[in-house]
């Protein structure tokens, strides 16, 4: 089963309109975090936002907030007020665990092409 | 500075070169990774550094070859490379694991490999 599914291939917002990308998550762990990032035609990888398993509020980091819904075990990431420079490619990715070798690793969903019109 | 550097930008080689990516950061990051990632897919996880040791070889082919010389480089050496390893490397560093779930990965800008 896949750890990080993202449903959406492609979405379109409309320019200053907010748009949710979906993201739901599959882990027994009880801790672990949950990142968003965008990436652009460019290739950089760029954090966004982070939402750890025993964060009560929803993560906010200026026109992007998380909202984490637990027990659906879903992150979804809110992009308000869309801009232009928000096209881009949009991966949500799940960190597990504390200790070991396998909390390093990031995993990655498939991604959401993210297209603003003017 | 909480900036990853990755040199070249682009690369071009052929199956019999030998060439080197190179990554670097002065974050104090004691933790580096190397990622590879085809178009249109997520990153896969290659390598990761631990304190310069290696700690993760994700069953990576004998043709790639990291190094990690000292804290802040790290180096992913390429020799006899085929066409289906074209791709963008992408480089990235945290702080070493603690008492959180919280590991951010700062990513550089990736090298995009073209192998003729």
């Amino acid at each position: 089963a896949q750890k990080i599914t993202q449903t959406q291939p492609g979405m379109f917002v409309q320019e200053k309109e907010a748009v949710t990308l979906d993201c739901t998550y599959d882990t027994s762990d009880p801790s672990y975090g949950l990142f968003w990032y965008k990436q652009p035609s460019s290739g950089e990888m760029i954090f966004l936002i982070y939402q750890g398993s025993y964060d009560q509020q929803n993560a906010t980091e200026g026109r992007y907030s998380l909202n984490f819904q637990k027990a659906r075990k879903s992150a979804n990431l809110v992009i308000s007020a869309s801009q232009l420079g928000d096209s881009a490619m949009y991966f949500c990715a799940m960190r597990e665990g504390r200790s070991g070798a396998g909390s390093y690793q990031l995993t990655f969903g498939k991604g959401t092409k993210l297209s603003v019109i003017p | 500075d909480t900036e990853v550097t990755q040199t070249p930008k682009h690369l071009v080689m052929g199956m019999t070169n030998k060439k080197s990516l190179k990554c670097e950061q002065h974050m104090g990051h004691r933790a580096m990774y190397w990622y590879k990632q085809k178009a249109k897919k997520p990153p896969e996880l290659m390598f990761v550094y631990s304190y310069e040791k290696l700690s993760i070889n994700e069953s990576v082919p004998s043709r790639f070859s990291p190094e990690c010389p000292n804290s802040s480089l790290l180096n992913l050496h390429l020799h006899a490379l085929q066409p289906e390893d074209s791709a963008l490397y992408l480089c990235a560093s945290s702080q070493e694991r603690g008492t959180s779930e919280y590991l951010e990965q700062f990513f550089g800008p990736g090298t995009r490999l073209t192998v003729l």
